[in-house]
């Protein structure tokens, strides 16, 4: 079975600094999709990033972008010019690229709260 | 675009009531539901998800159960709620034309006394 291992409960950042999140995985499936979501205060769970495990090319959202090492199975999250805003839980996920069934589900981490100081 | 609608956002309710959490989804049609479980300060559980009308699969055998009566409608039940049910719970669909990319709705907060 899968696993998602987030190591870091909680992380603080200077605003306008950058930071990084810490996600590593487990997986016996050559092909997957990972994900980061974001958990604001709100609790409303915002797609942050996703990435293709065939895509060698590490994938980028405007201030957030990820560094997915696929043989190490580490996929993390980092935060450019942090803002206030992105004070939230951040969570990793992972989804095999099976579709239909179980297959499909999403497996979280366990997330890693985000503090921003202004 | 795809939204997920659920209510109430806010409930509490005694040990022992009954318990229903509503779940609709907007601008898509046939889209695989899942309901989740997030207990304070942990992760996300997946408690059941549907790819289809009657079709329900669980994750985790509990005090719940789910029923999908219409393409778009999920529902989240109990006749009998524990303690151990509070929660904040969230509905999920899969994007229309990514089924590999799930979005969620707003959740609702349910406490038990």
């Amino acid at each position: 079975a899968q696993t998602v291992t987030q190591s870091q409960p909680e992380m603080s950042v200077q605003e306008a600094e950058t930071v990084t999140l810490s996600c590593t995985y487990d997986t016996s499936e050559s092909d997957y999709y990972l994900f980061w979501y974001k958990q604001p205060p709100s609790r409303q769970m915002i797609l942050v990033i996703r990435q293709e495990a065939y895509k060698q090319q590490n994938a980028t959202e405007n201030r957030f972008s990820v560094n997915f090492q696929k043989a190490a199975k580490s996929f993390s999250l980092k935060i450019s010019d942090s803002q206030l805003g992105d004070a939230a839980m951040y969570f990793c996920a992972y989804r095999s690229a099976v579709y239909g069934g179980s297959q499909g589900n999403l497996i979280f981490g366990k997330g890693t709260k985000l503090s921003v100081k202004p | 675009s795809q939204t997920i609608h659920q209510w109430p956002a806010t409930l509490v309710q005694p040990v022992g009531s009954p318990l229903s959490l509503e779940c609709t989804v907007e601008g898509t049609s046939n889209p695989n539901l899942y309901w989740y479980r997030q207990a304070a300060g942990r992760g996300l559980q997946l408690l059941f998800y549907s790819v289809g009308i009657g079709q329900i699969s669980s994750e985790v055998p509990q005090n719940l159960s789910a029923s999908r009566p219409q393409d778009r409608q999920f529902i989240l039940s109990s006749k009998k709620l524990l303690l151990s049910d509070s929660g904040f719970y969230l509905c999920a669909g899969h994007r229309l034309g990514l089924f590999y990319e799930q979005y969620f709705g707003p959740g609702t907060r349910l406490t038990v006394t």
